[in-house]
């Protein structure tokens, strides 16, 4: 099937500072990709929908100052943490949407696992 | 509101036993229904996914059951392994699989020797 990577695996960060984490679709382009947030032991909450070439759009409740989405080709989306806060640790996957023996089906990133401290 | 409901939260089952997991959803807009299987610290990896227009997929030991009318599915682990042992995801969406995710809320399967 299609991969996607994200970079980085895990990152820990001091409480007030920025954080990049890269989605990248790998042997197949997309125009959309999808960034999720998972708390320990809970399900997948979608955040935000990254579209290649226009603004993002955000699910109620997440603030789009906060976490910057920006999708810069059809292959790379990067999801920006700004002034992260420890109530912000959290594992953030993205997905995008690939075409598998035909079929449409969504493929996820190994995750980025955040600590902020 | 959960778009996908999920059961059980937890399951455990003995090696080479059928592991059942239930999901029901509301939208009848959906149309693309996968599962997928999340072990700790990864990412979720597309284990089964189904459309509409069947009512059972099988792949290996895995097998997807749909009920359109009743609107649920399942997922049947035949033969399970203590490496099934995971968090399995239920989900579906709308646009043939093109659109973002609506999941369940999970079950944690434990197969033990």
């Amino acid at each position: 099937g299609a991969v996607v990577s994200q970079h980085p695996s895990w990152v820990i960060c001091k409480s007030g500072t920025s954080v990049k984490i890269e989605c990248r679709s790998l042997d197949f382009q997309a125009t959309t990709m999808f960034w999720y947030r998972q708390f320990p032991k809970q399900s997948l909450m979608l955040m935000a929908t990254s579209n290649e070439g226009s603004k993002a759009t955000y699910e109620q409740g997440v603030e789009k100052d906060k976490f910057l989405i920006n999708h810069a080709s059809l292959t790379l989306s990067t999801l920006t943490v700004t002034s992260a806060h420890p109530e912000d640790s959290s594992f953030y996957i993205c997905s995008a949407p690939g075409r598998d023996f035909g079929a449409m089906e969504q493929f996820f990133g190994p995750g980025t696992r955040l600590t902020v401290l | 509101q959960q778009q996908v409901k999920q059961s059980p939260q937890s399951l455990i089952v003995q090696k080479g036993g059928i592991s059942i997991i239930n999901c029901a959803y509301e939208n009848t807009a959906f149309d693309y229904f996968p599962w997928y299987q999340q072990f700790p610290g990864k990412g979720p990896a597309l284990l089964i996914a189904i459309r509409p227009d069947v009512s059972e997929k099988k792949e290996g030991r895995f097998t997807i059951s749909f009920n359109k009318s009743a609107k649920q599915f399942s997922l049947h682990i035949m033969d399970s392994q203590p490496g099934d042992s995971a968090t399995y995801f239920c989900a579906a969406t709308s646009g043939g699989g093109a659109n973002n995710l609506f999941f369940g809320t999970g079950t944690r399967l434990t197969v033990i020797p």
